[in-house]
């Protein structure tokens, strides 16, 4: 069964620094989705992408983070200047389509660890 | 706001007993309703998920999940768990033309042999 692929498993990062998260989605899939979730919490909605263009952010998703698909296979989150706070496991989904009646699927996730 | 709760944090339980773990939500328009799975070390998986239709849905490895749409609940379950049901189970919810999942704080499930 086709997997979305997540890199690297684990980031350790200096707070301030830039970290960029990539991605994998499934080869057909259009839809594209980031969530983290934070030691203990919910895992919480962050963006959502279609067609180059973000469809949907969560008021997490503020001007430090972007996202980008920089070729046709990749799909990556970048964290501009990064702080304790976001130190989380980051989740990569992907779905043929938006409507809800189709189920994401999850990649491993990347465990962002803020220093 | 979307918001979905999930009754336990933590369930310990014998391999053969059966399972039932508590989801409500509280939307009170048309919602897609979906229970993850994610085994240690593993990524989310889909057990089942409820669009329309009949509102008892199976999924895989035998667990079923009940839509009562005038409870704002889909409980998940399981007549006879394993040792590999051992895992945090996820319920979430999205509205049906978006695509953003609004996901419980998860419960901790692990079966004792």
């Amino acid at each position: 069964e086709p997997e979305v692929t997540q890199t690297p498993s684990h980031q350790v990062t200096q707070m301030g620094q830039e970290v960029i998260l990539r991605c994998v989605p499934i080869s057909n899939h259009l839809y594209f989705y980031w969530y983290r979730q934070i030691l203990g919490q919910k895992v919480e909605f962050l963006v959502s992408f279609y067609n180059n263009e973000i469809s949907e952010k969560s008021e997490i998703f503020d001007d430090q983070f972007s996202v980008e698909r920089p070729d046709g296979s990749n799909f990556t989150l970048k964290i501009r200047s990064t702080k304790l706070e976001d130190s989380a496991m980051y989740f990569c989904a992907s779905s043929v389509v938006e409507t809800g009646d189709q189920p994401q699927h999850f990649g491993d996730g990347t465990r962002l660890s803020i220093l | 706001a979307q918001s979905v709760s999930q009754h336990n944090h933590h369930v310990i339980l014998s391999e053969a007993a059966s399972l039932e773990l508590g989801c409500n939500y509280s939307y009170g328009g048309t919602v897609n309703l979906f229970w993850y799975v994610q085994y240690p070390g593993q990524h989310l998986q889909l057990l089942l998920k409820y669009f329309s239709g009949d509102p008892l849905v199976k999924g895989i490895k035998g667990f079923e999940a009940e839509f009562i749409k005038s409870k704002f609940s889909f409980n998940l379950r399981k007549p006879s768990v394993q040792w590999s049901d051992t895992a945090e189970y996820f319920c979430a919810v999205n509205e049906d033309s978006w695509g953003k999942l609004q996901f419980g704080a998860g419960t901790q499930v692990v079966v004792t042999p």
